[in-house]
């Protein structure tokens, strides 16, 4: 079984500056992906952010960007620019890649970090 | 990108009474759906996996009984909570890929249950 973990509850920032927000996850499979996903206070949930665990190259997405450490098993967010849109919850999360079995019902699960929260201040 | 549509998003139900959450994909075929629970601030939990055409694989510790999923169209599938009680309080959230082998999951807006 997967484990996410997101060890920073609530997290702060002024608008305009950077931050980063950890997540740390457990797995024994070699090929997976690797998501932040943003949930405002709507709870739509929005994704953010992916990665595929067999590239070496950290993902980026305008003003997010990841910094990914698979032997460490770690999946840190940056968010340069910080915007007041930006305050949400935020998530880290692991699907399996599907590998032989695409179609499979196991397919397309998500594991989630147990979030945190940022509040981008003026 | 692809939408799901999930009905209601609110809904408060007397403590014994049965409520249905539907999940709807409205621009593409879904054989595989999933249904979340999200209590205020905390994680989403994966609570079943709902398949077109056969039975829902349900996470360890979800009663079947209790939460009743029918996944009886390629765009629908329906999470029924069957007597419900105040600890069933909850946002529900399904989701959806668009095409098995792809990642990206849309996501229902979510139904917050209230039981009183």
């Amino acid at each position: 079984a997967q484990t996410v973990t997101q060890s920073q509850p609530e997290m702060s920032v002024q608008e305009a500056e950077t931050v980063t927000l950890s997540c740390t996850y457990d797995t024994s499979e070699n090929n997976y992906y690797l998501f932040w996903y943003k949930q405002p206070p709507s709870r739509q949930m929005i994704l953010v952010i992916r990665q595929e665990a067999y590239k070496q190259q950290n993902a980026t997405e305008n003003r997010f960007s990841v910094n990914f450490q698979k032997a460490a098993k770690s999946f840190s967010l940056k968010i340069s620019d910080s915007q007041l849109g930006d305050t949400a919850m935020y998530f880290c999360a692991f699907m399996k890649h599907a590998g032989a079995n695409a179609g499979g019902t196991s397919y397309g699960k998500l594991t989630f970090g147990q979030g945190t929260i940022l509040t981008v201040h003026p | 990108g692809a939408v799901v549509s999930q009905h209601p998003s609110r809904v408060i139900c007397k403590s014994g009474t049965s409520v249905k959450i539907e999940c709807r994909s409205l621009d593409f075929q879904a054989t595989t759906m999933f249904w979340y629970r999200q209590f205020p601030k905390k994680s989403l939990m994966l609570m079943a996996t709902s398949n077109e055409g056969s039975k829902a694989t349900y996470e360890q510790g979800v009663e079947k009984d209790k939460f009743l999923i029918n996944h009886a169209s390629l765009t629908l599938s329906t999470l029924t909570v069957t007597s419900a009680h105040p600890e069933d309080s909850s946002f529900y959230i399904c989701s959806a890929q668009s095409s098995p082998g792809t990642t990206e999951a849309f996501f229902g807006q979510g139904t917050r249950l209230t039981v009183v």
